[in-house]
């Protein structure tokens, strides 16, 4: 079946621009998380969300950043006054739920956002 | 808190030879450890989940092990290809909905 799609998969923005990065997760799974990769660095858990519900915002790195997930499906992403250091590939993940971490994680291919 | 190391941070191999990536973990108090391989430009692939009261787990060439009491993990790839080459990430779930990743293994396999 159909994995984790992400789009778009590359974005270019300016300084100060808000941008929204999609992620559609396989279907029938009710965990959705979001991670980002920045150059250099090892992943960073940004939220994840349990059916339409984040339980769990603590990983987002500012209050520019929000998430949001409707009909326990398709979640969105927003940067609100994108900065340079926002610049990484975000990468969404989801598995068939999340309780007792049974369940293994699948990845998108992540979109790369680099701001200028 | 939790960090996660992993050793070597990169590795070139001749194809054939056998290899083993480390992963240690400073909190032994984890639900599962998953090994990933992540390729350029792409996402991750999982390649393993071994739950914590699991101490191994196989598929094909590839074996994971867990010894949570003192906080490591292996992955161990037998007969290595070129295909192989990519870098490896393991991460521990602390808990239903947080994973904790490694910087990861960067590995080469020539031909």
């Amino acid at each position: 079946g159909a994995g984790v799609s992400q789009s778009p998969s590359n974005k270019v923005t300016e300084k100060g621009k808000d941008v929204e990065l999609r992620c559609d997760p396989i279907s029938g799974h009710t965990a959705l998380y979001w991670y980002r990769q920045s150059l250099g660095q090892g992943l960073e858990f940004l939220i994840y969300f349990q059916g339409n519900s984040a339980p769990d915002k603590s990983g987002l790195p500012s209050d520019r950043f929000s998430a949001e997930r409707t009909g326990g499906s398709v979640s969105t992403l927003t940067i609100q006054r994108t900065q340079q250091e926002d610049s990484a590939v975000y990468l969404c993940a989801s598995s068939l739920a999340s309780s007792g971490s049974l369940y293994e994680q699948y990845f998108g291919p992540g979109t790369r956002l680099t701001v200028t | 808190k939790q960090e996660v190391t992993q050793i070597p941070a990169a590795l070139s191999v001749p194809e054939g030879e056998n290899l083993v990536l480390n992963c240690s973990f400073t909190d032994s108090a984890i639900y599962n450890l998953q090994w990933f391989r992540q390729d350029p430009g792409k996402g991750l692939t999982s390649l393993l989940l071994i739950q914590s009261s699991q101490r191994e787990q196989t598929s094909g060439r590839l074996n994971a092990s867990l010894d949570k009491s003192s906080g490591r993990s292996t992955l161990y790839i037998a007969a290595s290809q070129p295909g192989d080459s990519a870098t490896y990430l393991c991460a521990v779930s602390l808990n239903n909905n947080d994973m904790r990743f490694g910087a990861g293994t960067r590995l080469t396999v020539k031909p």
